[in-house]
């Protein structure tokens, strides 16, 4: 079945350190998008990809990074530089002008 | 003045009622606009898109855009408990092929059986 695949779906990250969130989709969308979600702030955009090897910041990329080598795969990493990292990330991907579909999420917490 | 607005909530109806959703955007340039709805613990799902005014129907639930009062809302009919969520308002405002957009805080939605 075609879709957005996130992992993994609970993380956990100790003070200081840097973790990689997956996000892989088998749609053959060109755009991908990374959104944290916080409860009572609605959906922020933090990094967003049209094309391979190219990606824009969104509104709160700092402390984020991201890589787009392959179509399929747009992986973000949660650097020690976010300060307050607990959120429920969210991956979507569109067809260029199309409607965004979204990934399962992964909700990552600061231990 | 946030960009896109939503009431909060919790709208609460009983089944079988017409639950009625809105969103205003302050950016009159605003060309396409989207309705999610969010189960708890999970991630948005698309329920309408509409790209010019007027009303759109999809099953029971109907979109209805007026740019000139900018504003875009969300009819449910025959609504189910199964329709509990959150609601979310999004708008684009930079066309073509961009879909970076402008999320609402969204509508709790609680529909009693």
């Amino acid at each position: 079945d075609g879709g957005i695949t996130q992992s993994p779906k609970y993380l956990f990250r100790k003070e200081g350190q840097n973790v990689t969130l997956s996000c892989e989709q088998n749609l053959n969308h060109d755009a991908m998008y990374w959104y944290r979600q916080d409860p009572g702030q609605g959906l922020r955009l933090i990094y967003y990809s049209q094309i391979v090897n190219d990606f824009q910041k969104g509104d709160i990329a700092e402390g984020y990074s991201v890589s787009r080598e392959k179509k399929e795969s747009f992986p973000l990493t949660v650097t020690s530089a976010q300060k307050n990292p607990t959120a429920f990330y969210l991956c979507a991907s569109t067809p260029l002008g199309a409607d965004l579909v979204f990934g399962s999420g992964t909700r990552l917490t600061v231990v | 003045q946030k960009e896109v607005e939503q009431n909060s909530g919790p709208l609460s109806v009983p089944e079988g009622a017409i639950a009625s959703l809105n969103c205003t955007y302050s950016d009159r340039v605003s060309q396409s606009f989207f309705w999610y709805r969010q189960y708890s613990g999970k991630s948005p799902e698309l329920i309408m898109s509409i790209y010019s005014n007027g009303d759109k129907e999809d099953g029971r639930f109907t979109a209805q855009l007026n740019k000139a009062s900018q504003y875009v809302s969300l009819l449910i009919r025959d609504s189910q408990p199964s329709d509990s969520a959150t609601y979310l308002c999004a708008v684009n405002n930079r066309g073509g092929n961009n879909r970076k957009l402008i999320w609402g805080l969204g509508t709790s939605l609680a529909v009693n059986p």
